[in-house]
């Protein structure tokens, strides 16, 4: 089944201390990228990614970082978590980055990550 | 000025009625996509349908229809004959072309609509 696997799904950690939220795609996908969901804001961009070790900024990538080893494989890393980084975060890949005709970006179940 | 604009924050409508979802969108670019995903609230995200720039005809899938009006900047999702699974969180998105910095953009939401069916 074609789908884009993120773990945990969900995660209470505390201030400080670093943690990695995994995300998987088996589609061969080119593009993947990370969103945070927060009420009354929507979806934002944090990092993407176009290619194996090319990534970049979205709209709010202060303090998460990411790596592209991989193909299939798109981590999310939080060094220092703070509370505003409590939020809903998803994954999700297409398989090119460019926009072209029904280019879908295909979401994870997402991680509901607390930070307290 | 926001991207994405959905101006209902939530919606009431009786099942088998007919729903507009309005979304109305800014780019300066030629070149874009417009998606609408639903979510439950089971928390995923589900693609519903998607219209491109160029596309002359209204997207539709299904019981979804976009109704696309390029020179008014508006793609509002409509939804034939609703039903109580119908309800959820629905956002409208878009994907434009190369950042001026080059490289690609990923979506950019709005703030979401939501949908509750009566029965």
């Amino acid at each position: 089944e074609a789908q884009v696997t993120q773990n945990p799904r969900y995660l209470i950690t505390v201030t400080g201390k670093k943690l990695t939220v995994t995300c998987s795609q088996n589609m061969n996908h080119e593009y993947m990228s990370w969103y945070r969901q927060d009420p009354g804001l929507g979806l934002r961009q944090i990092y993407y990614s176009m290619n194996v070790e090319v990534t970049d900024k979205g709209d709010v990538p202060e303090g998460y970082k990411v790596s592209r080893k991989e193909k299939r494989n798109f981590p999310l890393i939080l060094e220092s978590p703070s509370p505003n980084q409590t939020s809903l975060y998803f994954c999700a890949s297409s398989l090119y980055p460019q926009v072209l005709a029904k280019n879908i970006q295909y979401f994870g179940a997402g991680t509901r990550l607390s930070v307290l | 000025a926001q991207k994405i604009t959905q101006t209902q924050p939530g919606m009431f409508v009786q099942e088998k009625e007919a729903v507009t979802l309005d979304c109305t969108y800014d780019t300066s670019d030629q070149s874009y996509g417009l998606f609408w995903y639903k979510q439950p609230s089971s928390g995923e995200m589900i693609f519903l349908i998607y219209q491109g720039s160029y596309d002359e005809q209204n997207a539709t899938e299904g019981r979804y229809s976009l109704n696309f009006q390029k020179a008014r900047k508006s793609a509002n999702l409509v939804i034939s004959a609703s039903q109580l699974g119908d309800s959820a969180m629905y956002f409208c998105a878009m994907r434009e072309g190369a950042r001026s910095g080059g490289g690609a953009d990923g979506l950019t939401f709005g703030k979401g609509t939501h949908l509750i069916i009566q029965p």
